[in-house]
């Protein structure tokens, strides 16, 4: 099983708050995603990054911004919710190699009143 | 960029049954063709994956077939059992979504009956 970890699984809060979300691995991999989950299931690419100090856009806009300051940690953060923010937030790893092969974190559920 | 379309999006079936669910991609370059198992409260998981220069690829009760021709590639799951209940993706990597990149079909939900 792979060690990822999301927190906090569940995030209930009000439009315009600053909020972040936290990943973090403890399988040295180099490359970090963070996807957004729809109700519908679809999940789409809105950051990822190669390793420390690397960050990219991904598919997907998004307003949340992305750091790596460290190999294990890869945090979302969103500046001012709101309610179409409302999804799910899953965080995922990849080890060098072929692949990619993505280790997912459970996600953070995160609605916005 | 690389378009990936997943068919059912739902399917239902009895246990012991099989299941095979389909999808196409618009990149010919594509080259990694994963499938990956998300259960309820969880994150997905890698179950089994296909690199373009095989066309079939099994483990146990589960399989992926490949046609690069016609692009398009299937997860086969046979006998199938209640703990099979769970929304299945398939992915693709290639050069147009950048190598360490999947782009991810729509997902089916699979439900398998006692």
């Amino acid at each position: 099983e792979a060690d990822i970890y999301q927190t906090p699984r569940y995030l209930v809060i009000g439009t315009g708050k600053k909020i972040t979300l936290e990943c973090s691995q403890t399988m040295g991999h180099d490359k970090m995603y963070w996807y957004q989950q729809d109700p519908g299931m679809e999940l789409h690419l809105i950051h990822y990054s190669y390793g420390v100090n690397s960050t990219e856009k991904g598919d997907l806009s998004s307003e949340s911004t992305v750091s790596r300051i460290r190999t294990e940690h890869f945090p979302l953060t969103l500046e001012s919710a709101r309610p179409s923010h409302t999804s799910q937030y899953l965080c995922a790893s990849s080890p060098p190699g072929q692949g990619p092969t993505l280790f997912f974190g459970s996600g953070t559920q995160l609605s916005v009143l | 960029g690389e378009n990936v379309e997943q068919h059912p999006s739902t399917l239902s079936v009895q246990e012991g049954d099989s299941a095979v669910i389909k999808c196409t991609y618009s990149d010919s370059a594509s080259n990694y063709f994963p499938w990956y198992k998300q259960e309820l409260g969880k994150g997905p998981q890698l179950i089994i994956d296909i690199r373009s220069n095989v066309g079939e690829k099994k483990d146990q009760r589960i399989a992926v077939t490949l046609n690069k021709t016609a692009k398009h590639f299937s997860l086969h799951i046979t006998e199938t059992q209640p703990e099979d209940s769970a929304v299945y993706f398939c992915a693709v990597r290639g050069e147009n979504t950048g190598f360490q990149k999947l782009v991810f079909g729509t997902g089916t939900r699979l439900l398998v009956s006692p």
